[in-house]
């Protein structure tokens, strides 16, 4: 069964920082990845969805990069803002059409 | 882009009541939906997986006389929760998957339910 961990749970930045978000999954015969902001009470936010035959995705100050092999991916803020605090989540998809399998998130607070 | 809406946004309701929420695909056809459940700082945790005209399939775990789906029309689901206790209180969230569309699912805005 595909478990996907977080790591760090939580993580305080100052902000113009750049930093990376963890994500590991177990089966590494993926279909896809995506990595999604939340918001507190709110829905999802897609940033990043990187196919299992791609190597990293990019999206204004944000990096996704996967290597399947090692069941890992990371994704990089760079210069970071009081904005971008949210809890960050990995999905991994392990079929076409089935459903995301979700890591239990990174919160990130970046204080001005 | 493709629209999920879900109501209603939130709901109290007392313990042993029925709560129907409903999930819409506003400007697309959504042959699949999905159902998750995510308690304070937990993850989404996938519930079950509806398909149009069929029954849906539910993850281990998750009482399927309890949580009831329907996924009636191309554009709606709803998931009903009987008889419910506070322990039920969580948010849930729909996402749904467009004909043909194997890779993308968009996600509703979330139900807040809390049961007294």
């Amino acid at each position: 069964k595909q478990e996907v961990t977080q790591i760090p749970a939580a993580l305080s930045v100052p902000e113009g920082e750049n930093l990376v978000l963890n994500c590991s999954f177990t089966d590494s015969a993926i279909y896809n990845l995506q990595w999604f902001r939340q918001d507190p009470g709110k829905g999802l936010t897609s940033l990043l969805l990187i196919q299992s035959s791609q190597r990293e995705q990019t999206s204004g100050r944000l990096n996704a990069s996967l290597d399947k092999s090692s069941g890992r991916s990371t994704l990089y803020i760079a210069a970071s803002q009081p904005g971008d605090s949210a809890t960050y989540l990995c999905a991994v998809k392990n079929q076409a059409g089935t459903a995301l399998i979700f890591g239990k998130g990174t919160t990130l607070s970046v204080s001005s | 882009g493709a629209v999920v809406s879900q109501h209603p946004s939130r709901v109290i309701c007392k313990s042993g009541t029925s709560v129907k929420i409903e999930c819409r695909s506003l400007d697309f056809q959504a042959t699949t939906m999905f159902w998750y459940r995510q308690f304070p700082k937990q993850s989404l945790m996938l519930m079950a997986t509806s398909n149009e005209g069929s029954k849906a399939t539910y993850e281990q775990g998750v009482e399927k006389d309890k949580f009831l789906i329907n996924h009636a029309s191309l554009t709606l689901s709803t998931l009903t929760v009987t008889s419910a206790h506070p322990e039920d209180s969580s948010f849930y969230i729909c996402s749904a998957r467009e004909l043909g569309d194997q890779e993308t699912q968009y996600f509703g805005p979330g139900t807040r339910l809390l049961v007294l």
